[in-house]
């Protein structure tokens, strides 16, 4: 396994398109995580999953906004009617919680940058 | 919420210098993470601590959980450590990283 993986790692749109990024995690790792980063800052917290629970969303996540893990290996984060304020880097990490509540650390993967135009 | 914060926000050095980055946040924290952001974005985790001290090659990274306060030191700087460390916690009960904006480091031959 070579890590987490995330397609495409740009992507250019114009204002108004919907647009769909996929996040691969580490094949054993249950939790899966989505960050967006605008360029300057570091990385915020959109939302995550449990295999293919979502158990939190951020309220940075609009409603333009949806994720999903339907079998709890792959994710896609999909952006309807883009804005220009959209335009940031996305960020995908994921991890393996064990039974207790055992926390592990976050492996990242390269992020998919969207410019919107 | 925990707010983080890193200084310094930028830190330019000659290659062989001794680098501190630190970061301070302001609530009790389950975890911390030094993570490396290289251009280009991937993020990659250097360290994860909750108490003490982690060596990892040149890198060092230390934790105070009283003053709520860490470090990430790198001995005998080189170019290749060129890039912007980033601190983020984990607060109890929550499974979200909270980020500080970063420190981006350049080493000069």
């Amino acid at each position: 396994d070579t890590g987490v993986s995330q397609n495409p790692r740009h992507k250019i749109t114009k204002r108004g398109q919907n647009v769909t990024f996929r996040c691969d995690p580490i094949s054993e790792h249950n939790r899966l995580y989505w960050y967006r980063q605008t360029l300057g800052q570091g990385p915020e917290f959109l939302t995550y999953f449990q295999n293919e629970a979502q158990l939190e969303k951020s309220r940075l996540l609009s409603d333009r906004f949806s994720a999903e893990r339907p079998k709890g290996s792959f994710s896609t984060l999909e952006i309807q009617r883009t804005e220009q304020g959209d335009s940031a880097m996305y960020l995908c990490a994921s991890s393996l919680e064990l039974a207790g509540g055992y926390y592990n650390e976050q492996f990242f993967g390269p992020g998919t940058r969207l410019t919107v135009l | 919420k925990n707010e983080v914060e890193q200084s310094p926000q930028n830190l330019t050095a000659q290659e062989g210098e001794f680098i501190t980055i630190n970061c301070s946040y302001s609530v009790g924290i389950s975890a911390l993470h030094w993570l490396q952001q290289h251009p280009g974005g991937g993020i990659v985790s250097l360290f994860m601590l909750s108490s003490g001290k982690k060596k990892h090659g040149r890198l060092i990274a230390t934790i105070n959980i009283q003053e709520k306060h860490s470090s990430l030191h790198i001995t005998a700087s080189h170019p290749r450590d060129s890039a912007v460390y980033i601190c983020a916690v984990r607060d109890f009960g929550n499974e979200k990283l909270t980020f500080g904006t970063g420190t981006r480091l350049t080493i000069i031959p």
